[in-house]
This record gives C-alpha cells, structure tokens and sequence, in this order.
C-alpha cells in the first residue's frame, strides 16, 4: 500500500459546483498535512496545512479524520481557475514530505 | 522578495553523460530539500540539508546521486552516468529550519526538466 494515496481523477465539474477529494495515509503517527496545489508544468504551491482536526481559508475547506486516516479538500463554488491538480502530502519526522500522486480537477464553463 | 530558484529550467543529456542541477533557496532559510517528480506522479523525497549538512540522504536512489551545500545557500544535485530512468523533474525546496516537531512550510523552486536519451 503506498504511504499517501489519492484518487487520480480526474474529476470534471462546472463552474460553482463543489467538489470533495480525499486522501489516505498509512502511517498513524503523522501529526502534519498539507495540500499543495500544482499548475501544469510548474512548481507546488502550498494551499493548507492541517495540524489539527481541519483548516478552512474562503472556498476551501480541509478535514483530517485520524481514526479512518484520511484527510479530505473541500473546494466550494469552484472556479475556472481552481483547475490544477491537488496534491497531498503528510509530514514525516519534523521535515520530510511524503507526497501522494495527485488529484486532477477540471473545471468547465 | 525572490523565491527559490533552479538552473537549468530543462537539460537533455546523453545516457551515461553527468548532470549537475543547481537551486537557490530563499535568502534565510537554513533548511533545504531535493525531491523528484516523475511524468504522472507525486514529488519523491531524495535529500534533506539542515545548514551545509545533510542529516537525511536516504532518498537519493543510488550512489550516482550525489548532493552539496555551500554556504548555508546554493546546493547542487549532481547525477553520474545517468540513465534513462533519471528523467524527471527535479525540484527543490527550502524553508526555515523546523522546530518543536512542527513542519514549516517549504517553498519550490520551478523544477529542472531532465531528459535522458
């Protein structure tokens, strides 16, 4: 089982809908997670990091569930501009970044 | 303020030839990464600097990899006889140094595009 696992979509949504992705950890003591954002052929962005139960920032919503070991990204009234793809990533130790593969979202007109 | 910064932005080389990537992290931030990007895939871990040393190379896939760190700043990734299976995208990050057991937030550079033929 890979240690971070993300559903690669990709999903295909219209513009103002809301759209949830989901992301499963194996490794029960991480404390930090994060969700990056990555434009085609560019660098990562940090969207939210989560040390607790969640983290909200306008349309954006995150939720860490420990017990089933999955952390989920909630985009509300999503945007022409939120297509990119979402990746996950949990802390390992005070600075690794173990990444999962991506989740590709496509927002249409 | 600048950001993180890599060079090349994209190299083509020759199987068998070395390459030598070279990132810039932001002016201050003590902590610097290498990680690895296949076509389709997450960022692999390769290597971790803490100032001039690297106290976690564990990432680095054999001993054709190889990276430094020069005065607290510029690092370079250097890979021997590379194969065809070196094409990635190789990125690097940096931040200020974690502390507390807390992860700060690592910042990209734009990634060097590696084509082996």
């Amino acid at each position: 089982r890979k240690e971070v696992e993300q559903d690669p979509g990709p999903f295909n949504v219209p513009e103002g809908a809301t759209v949830a992705f989901n992301c499963t950890y194996s490794n029960s003591a991480s404390q930090s997670f994060f969700w990056y954002r990555q434009d085609c052929r560019k660098e990562p962005k940090l969207l939210m990091s989560v040390y607790s139960s969640g983290n909200e920032d306008g349309r954006f919503t995150a939720q860490l569930n420990r017990a089933s070991q999955y952390i989920s990204l909630l985009i509300r009234d999503s945007k022409l501009s939120d297509s990119a793809t979402y990746l996950c990533a949990r802390g390992d130790s005070s600075y690794k970044l173990i990444f999962g593969s991506g989740t590709r979202l496509l927002v249409r007109p | 303020g600048a950001g993180v910064s890599q060079s090349p932005s994209n190299k083509v080389t020759e199987k068998g030839k070395d390459v030598e990537l070279r990132c810039d992290p932001i002016s201050g931030h003590t902590a610097l990464y290498w990680y690895r990007q296949r076509l389709g895939q997450g960022l692999e871990f390769l290597i971790y600097f803490q100032g001039n040393s690297a106290p976690d190379k564990s990432g680095l896939p054999s001993d054709r990899f190889s990276a430094e760190r020069t005065g607290e700043s510029v690092s370079t990734l250097t890979i021997q006889r590379t194969q065809q299976e070196d094409s990635a995208v190789y990125l690097c990050a940096s931040s200020l140094i974690p502390s507390g057991g807390r992860q700060e937030t690592q910042y990209f550079g734009p990634g060097t595009r590696l084509l082996v033929l």
